[in-house]
């Protein structure tokens, strides 16, 4: 099956613009999970959508924001860019059934804002 | 709060053991794993819950201590394929159940 897609996979910006970031889940899987990674400050949870809600955000502003579609596709959206913005945006998908629980990551799309 | 991992890097050789801990200021209520390898994405081990039992992944396996708050992953008879670095994710209420990392522990398994 196909794995998790995201797009683009790199992407250079400026300062006080703004950047949209899609992931395309495994089929199946209605959870979506997003995730920064620096150098810095290493994996930070961002949000996670079940079902196009929001069931948990991590402790970023609220510049950091996100959806999920009926199709269980999901977008972040960073307005405002800052330098400290560039980073690693990791979206993962997972399915929780009975005791069995799987989780897979996307390739991350590689956002550096100047 | 972020979960202490230790140590920060191991190196081993092919075959041998080791044991990555990952410790908790605040109670547990799940424990995630994961290996990153360098320029790739995280792949997630497995998931450890409270009160659940130790999991498994070929040779790699985790236990779950809930009174120490901590977890141990265990990587057995390691293989050159082991080699990157792991990551723990922790869940607690006093987070409101947001997954919070440690800071990874570095493997790097020589033949």
């Amino acid at each position: 099956k196909a794995g998790v897609t995201q797009t683009p996979r790199y992407l250079i910006k400026t300062r006080g613009q703004q950047v949209t970031l899609s992931c395309s889940p495994i089929s199946g899987h209605r959870s979506v999970s997003w995730y920064q990674q620096t150098p810095g400050q290493g994996l930070q949870f961002l949000f996670e959508y079940f079902s196009e809600t929001q069931r948990n955000k991590g402790n970023f502003p609220g510049r950091f924001s996100g959806r999920q579609f009926s199709n269980s596709r999901s977008e972040m959206n960073v307005s405002t860019l800052e330098l400290g913005d560039s980073a690693l945006y990791l979206c993962a998908s997972s399915l929780a059934s009975g005791v069995t629980y799987e989780q897979y990551f996307g390739p991350g799309t590689r956002l550096t804002v100047t | 709060q972020q979960p202490v991992q230790s140590p920060q890097a191991v190196i081993l050789r092919e075959g041998e053991d080791a044991v990555i801990n990952c410790s908790s200021s605040k109670a547990l209520y799940s424990v995630h794993w994961y290996r990153q390898k360098h320029g790739e994405a995280p792949v997630f081990l497995m998931i450890l819950l409270k009160g659940g039992e130790q999991k498994g992944h070929d040779k790699i396996s985790a236990s779950f201590n809930e009174k120490k708050q901590q977890s141990s992953l265990y990587l057995t008879a390691s293989q050159l394929s082991y080699s990157g670095t792991y990551f723990c994710g922790t869940e607690t209420k006093a987070a409101g159940n947001k997954l919070t990392f440690g800071g990874g522990t570095r493997v790097l398994v020589k033949p």
